[in-house]
């Protein structure tokens, strides 16, 4: 089957940690995201990227790192000096960036959900 | 600054009725509009779309109508259904190239 795969579906972490989330696609897109949901503020761009070997930052990208050196894999690193990573994450993917050619749909993978202990 | 603004938090219906849910935007570049229905736990699942060249589409249960001079879209449900009752969020790609998210609204539709 098609679609977008996240792992961990759930992780705890210490202060001052460290941590990757995954996200692999084998839908043949090109771009990717990843979004943040905390309660009553839907979601939120981290990082998005058009093609491989190129990733922007998106609205709330200070503490995140992300690379993009194949089109499948868009992994997501939550680095220490995120200030409350405690949140749902949402990888996504879409077979273009932004809604050109085709029906502007974000194919969204299951999230995972990052505890800060 | 929140662009894509869904003002009830919540919203309450009784299975058959209609559910309307509403969502306000700000930035005339916006035009292409997205719903998504998502259950806890897991990711959002695209419901129904419209370009701002547009008025009304329809799918099924589902119409989303969009009034441009009023920067305002809503969707409709008719007749909501129990397995309806997930949060639905409202989103609008524009000339950045971001979609952006409202901050959606929890539906539940009761038997």
């Amino acid at each position: 089957d098609g679609g977008i795969t996240q792992s961990p579906k759930y992780l705890f972490r210490k202060e001052g940690q460290n941590v990757t989330l995954s996200c692999e696609q084998n839908l043949n897109h090109d771009a990717m995201y990843w979004y943040r949901q905390d309660p009553g503020q839907g979601l939120r761009l981290i990082y998005y990227s058009q093609i491989v070997n190129d990733f922007q930052k998106g609205d709330i990208a200070e503490g995140y790192s992300v690379s993009r050196e194949k089109k499948e894999s868009f992994p997501l690193t939550v680095t220490s000096a995120q200030k409350n990573p405690t949140a749902f994450y949402l990888c996504a993917s879409s077979p273009t960036w932004g809604q050109l050619g085709g029906t502007g749909e974000l194919f969204f993978g299951e999230g995972s959900r990052l505890t800060v202990l | 600054d929140q662009q894509v603004k869904q003002n009830s938090p919540s919203l309450s219906v009784q299975e058959g009725r209609i559910s309307i849910l509403n969502c306000d935007y700000t930035n005339s570049m916006f035009d292409y509009f997205l719903w998504y229905k998502k259950y806890p736990a897991e990711g959002p699942t695209f419901l129904i779309s419209i370009s701002s060249i547009k008025d009304k589409n329809e799918d099924g249960r589902f119409t989303v109508f969009l009034n441009k001079s009023a920067k305002h879209l809503s969707l409709h449900i008719v007749p909501s259904q129990p397995g309806d009752s997930a949060v639905y969020f409202c989103a609008a790609w524009g000339n950045t190239g971001k979609l952006i998210f409202g901050q959606g609204t929890t539906l539940q539709v009761k038997p």
